[in-house]
């Protein structure tokens, strides 16, 4: 069973451009989570995403929005990009939604702003 | 302030030694998970606590839920490189929709 898939891996961005990020979940997953990790900080949530529609958000300003496709492939995008948003993304796919079952991540989307 | 705390935040030692991390709270977690992740990958699930009390092992790595479910340990025995990583607790609570999670343990074992 292939795992989780995030695109691009790796990507540099300025100041005030727009970045989005892909996840595909594993097969027959359809809880998708995005997470923001930096050094120090831990993993922080985004939000999540079950059948399309988003369960919960965390404490994030609206430059930062996701969607999920009925295939459970799901989207970030951030918008108006700033120095602090420079973090590795990682998204996590699970069979359950909310905070019960395992979490499946993938490798993560690298991003720093110049 | 960080829900779960984890302790230490780095930890460097001699392969052949043994360790233990940390994953203390004030509150009370109907589970809890722990995730290793190493340099450029996404964490893995090590294992998932239940029950205070519990421990469970998984060949070298030893974990503990404390009694009144607010912490947990993760105790290695004879440390090995390929134990090098991030070791993340998360925790579920019934009052939270998603995962708390502990800024990490980072994990130097040098041969």
């Amino acid at each position: 069973k292939a795992g989780v898939t995030q695109t691009p891996r790796y990507l540099i961005k300025t100041r005030g451009q727009q970045v989005t990020l892909s996840c595909s979940p594993i097969s027959g997953h359809r809880s998708v989570s995005w997470y923001q990790q930096t050094p120090g900080q831990g993993l922080q949530f985004l939000f999540e995403y079950f059948s399309e529609t988003q369960r919960n958000k965390g404490n994030f300003p609206g430059r930062f929005s996701g969607r999920q496709f009925s295939n459970s492939r799901s989207e970030m995008n951030v918008s108006t990009l700033e120095l602090g948003d420079s973090a590795l993304y990682l998204c996590a796919s699970s069979e359950l939604t909310g905070n019960t079952g395992e979490l499946f991540f993938g490798e993560g989307s690298r991003l720093t702003v110049l | 302030t960080q829900l779960l705390e984890q302790s230490p935040q780095f930890l460097s030692i001699q392969e052949g030694e043994n360790l233990t991390v940390y994953c203390n709270s004030s509150s009370v977690f109907s589970s809890l998970q722990w995730y290793r992740q190493e340099p450029g990958e996404g964490p893995v699930l090590l294992v998932t606590v239940v029950t205070g009390g519990e421990v469970k092992k998984l060949k070298r790595l030893t974990f503990q839920f404390g009694d009144a479910r607010k912490d947990s340990s993760l105790h290695i025995t004879a440390a090995q490189p390929g134990d090098t990583g991030l070791y993340l607790c998360a925790g579920a609570m019934d009052s939270n929709y998603q995962l708390i999670w502990g800024a990490g343990t980072k994990l130097i074992i040098k041969p």
